[in-house]
């Protein structure tokens, strides 16, 4: 398998424009999480699904954040408009399964955001 | 609210020495705790996952340890490696995967 693949890789934008962050999971996982990663708060949770249904969203920042799964191979993460503040290096991951079962979390190389 | 520990922030070893990173972790509730391993510009990648009824897990040079009633896992990493280098993150999965701000290791040829 290819592991969960993210794009795109780098971006550079200008604050106030729409940034889409895209996702594909490992195919047969049916959990896929977003985080953020920086210096200043090391790795948090944004949202993750759960069967494409959001499940808890409670580390969205604010409502300029939003994510979506259409289905079960594509997520998007979409930040608009985009602030300076946003800059981050955004993964995706997925998972079998979460919680008692406790399979293994898979992450992407990452998605790394740059807002000027 | 689950708060993770690790210990210490930052590590300089010579190759070859045996050594020890920490994880404490607030609430024992949990369901497993995994080590990650990230080299700079690249994703999480999972060393070991040890399940709440689990002490300890290993692989290969790394071994993991957890006493859940205590708050505390240790990854053991046995004879050092230059490749080694990077940041070691532990993470605790109870109702979300919480994660510490992780260990960066460097091992000097």
């Amino acid at each position: 398998d290819a592991g969960v693949i993210q794009s795109p890789r780098h971006e550079v934008t200008e604050m106030g424009q729409e940034v889409t962050l895209r996702c594909k999971p490992i195919s047969g996982h049916d959990y896929l999480f977003w985080y953020r990663q920086t210096m200043m708060r090391g790795l948090e949770l944004l949202i993750y699904f759960n069967n494409n249904v959001p499940i808890d969203d409670s580390g969205m920042p604010e409502d300029r954040f939003s994510a979506k799964m259409p289905n079960a191979s594509f997520s998007t993460l979409k930040i608009q408009p985009s602030e300076p503040r946003d800059s981050a290096v955004y993964f995706c991951a997925s998972s079998w399964a979460r919680g008692s079962s406790g399979n293994t979390i898979y992450f992407g190389e990452g998605s790394w955001l740059t807002v000027v | 609210k689950q708060e993770v520990t690790q210990i210490p922030a930052a590590l300089s070893v010579p190759e070859g020495e045996n050594l020890v990173l920490n994880c404490s972790f607030t609430d024992s509730a949990i369901y497993n705790l995994q080590w990650f391993r990230q080299d700079p510009g690249k994703g999480l990648t999972s060393l070991l996952l040890i399940q709440s009824s689990q002490r300890e897990q290993t692989s290969g040079r790394l071994n993991a340890s957890l006493d859940k009633s205590s708050g505390r896992s240790t990854l053991y990493i046995a004879a050092s490696q230059p490749g080694d280098s990077a940041t070691y993150l532990c993470a605790v999965n109870g109702n979300k995967l919480v994660f510490g701000a992780g260990t960066i290791l460097r091992v000097k040829s």
